[in-house]
């Protein structure tokens, strides 16, 4: 079975550009959570959908949004970018509460 | 802010030899997990230990769990080179939300 797919796996972008980043579940898993981490830190929780409905934000500007589709994919979306948002963005899908499946994740760079 | 922290912040070891790593949160969880990550990649899922669990084992991995003091270790034995990573504690503050720590950098030497 497929892992948890996530794309582009990089982007560099020009601060104040808009940028959306995808991210497929595994097949039967129903909640996604994304995630971002900086160089040198640990994840830091954004977002959790789960039944194409937000569960739960984490303490982020609302700048950053997301979705979650029919078949269970997502997508993230962060608006007039900043250079602190430099990290890479992790997408983890779930069918339980006691694990956490993530993706390779999509890095990306503002300058 | 992030419930976690982990100790040591870098670790290196001789191949062969065991790695213990902490982990300290603040307020009352219903379980703890330990995640690794390689190369800055996704996180790979280690172990689960639930707050009424005291010690946990899963192959080379052994975790423990003491609640009075809001604190979790992981011990690998017999490291090997494959076994360089970081290694991340997370708490469920929320349903599927979960607080990492800071993270603990793993080296296994040659």
């Amino acid at each position: 079975d497929a892992g948890v797919t996530q794309s582009p796996t990089h982007l560099i972008k020009t601060r104040g550009q808009h940028v959306t980043l995808r991210c497929s579940p595994i097949s039967g898993h129903k909640s996604v959570s994304w995630y971002q981490q900086v160089l040198g830190q640990g994840p830091q929780f954004i977002f959790q959908y789960y039944e194409k409905e937000e569960r739960g934000r984490g303490n982020f500007p609302d700048r950053f949004s997301a979705r979650q589709f029919p078949n269970y994919s997502s997508e993230l979306n962060v608006n007039a970018l900043l250079l602190g948002d430099s990290a890479l963005y992790l997408c983890a899908s779930s069918s339980s509460r006691e694990k956490l499946f993530f993706g390779s994740g999509t890095q990306l760079s503002v300058l | 802010s992030q419930q976690g922290e982990e100790d040591p912040q870098a670790l290196s070891i001789q191949e062969g030899e065991n790695a213990t790593m902490n982990c300290s949160y603040k307020t009352s969880i219903n379980n703890l997990q330990w995640y690794r990550q390689n190369s800055g990649r996704g996180l790979v899922h280690l172990i689960l230990i639930r707050s009424n669990e005291r010690e946990k084992h899963s192959g080379r991995l052994r975790v423990t769990l003491d609640t009075s003091k809001k604190s979790s270790s992981l011990l690998i034995t017999a490291s090997r080179a494959a076994d360089t990573a970081s290694y991340f504690c997370a708490t469920e503050v929320d349903d599927y939300k979960l607080s990492f720590g800071a993270g603990t950098t793993v080296t296994v030497r040659a």
